[in-house]
């Protein structure tokens, strides 16, 4: 069955550090992979998404993730994390055909002064 | 594009009563999807709908859930005799077709009392 583990549910890291949160992903064919950030109260936004071909993709404010097949997985990274990206940060996966998504539980991202 | 917008953004219900939330999705878009939201389950997809014809409801509690797309511009999900159980973030998505990225809404917080 097709599944999406984050296995970090809080990440926290200084302003300006750089930044990656994990995602991997279980998929029997080729996947359609999203990540999106929900601030509070509100609902997801999308950050960016992979469609077969270039296995790096970039997203809005500074957001980049790769795809990576031998491992399953589809990270995301950040050169230099500002304190506006406190947020929960969610890696998702289409199944294709139907097009709905499946979640992980999500990584909640702490940004320290 | 005023985005995904659902309607009301806070229900409190009594235990037994029902309640109906309601999405209108981007203009223009032919797949509507909704998802709950749950501190322990996370983000759970129940059903969806193409061009207003559901697709997939196997996300769906068998009993006490419906949803219907009378017309593109509008969906609703009823609860029937609300349970404390059903509380949750209930989230509202459209896309412009499978596979792609979905637009949320900002959710429908449900309390049942």
């Amino acid at each position: 069955a097709q599944s999406v583990t984050q296995p970090d549910a809080r990440v926290t890291v200084s302003e300006g550090a750089s930044l990656q949160l994990r995602c991997k992903y279980s998929y029997f064919g080729t996947p359609y992979l999203f990540w999106y950030v929900q601030y509070p109260r509100q609902g997801l936004q999308l950050l960016l998404k992979y469609y077969p071909g270039d296995p790096v993709v970039q997203g809005v404010n500074g957001f980049e993730a790769e795809f990576s097949k031998s491992n399953s997985s589809f990270h995301l990274r950040k050169a230099s994390v500002h304190w506006s990206d406190w947020a929960v940060y969610f890696c998702a996966v289409s199944t294709g055909n139907t097009g709905k998504l499946i979640f992980g539980l999500g990584t909640t991202l702490q940004v320290q002064p | 594009n005023a985005g995904v917008i659902q309607t009301p953004r806070h229900k409190v219900t009594g235990k037994g009563q029902e309640a109906t939330l309601w999405c209108e999705p981007i203009s223009g878009h032919s797949a509507v999807f909704w998802y709950r939201q749950t501190i322990v389950q996370g983000l759970e997809f129940l059903t969806y709908f193409r061009n207003q014809a559901p697709i997939d409801d196997s996300g769906m509690p068998k009993e006490r859930f419906s949803a219907q797309m009378p017309n593109q511009s509008h969906s609703t999900l009823k609860i029937q005799s609300t349970q404390p159980q059903d509380s949750a973030v209930y989230l509202c998505a459209s896309s412009s077709g499978l596979g792609v990225e979905q637009y949320f809404g900002p959710g429908t917080r449900l309390t049942v009392l």
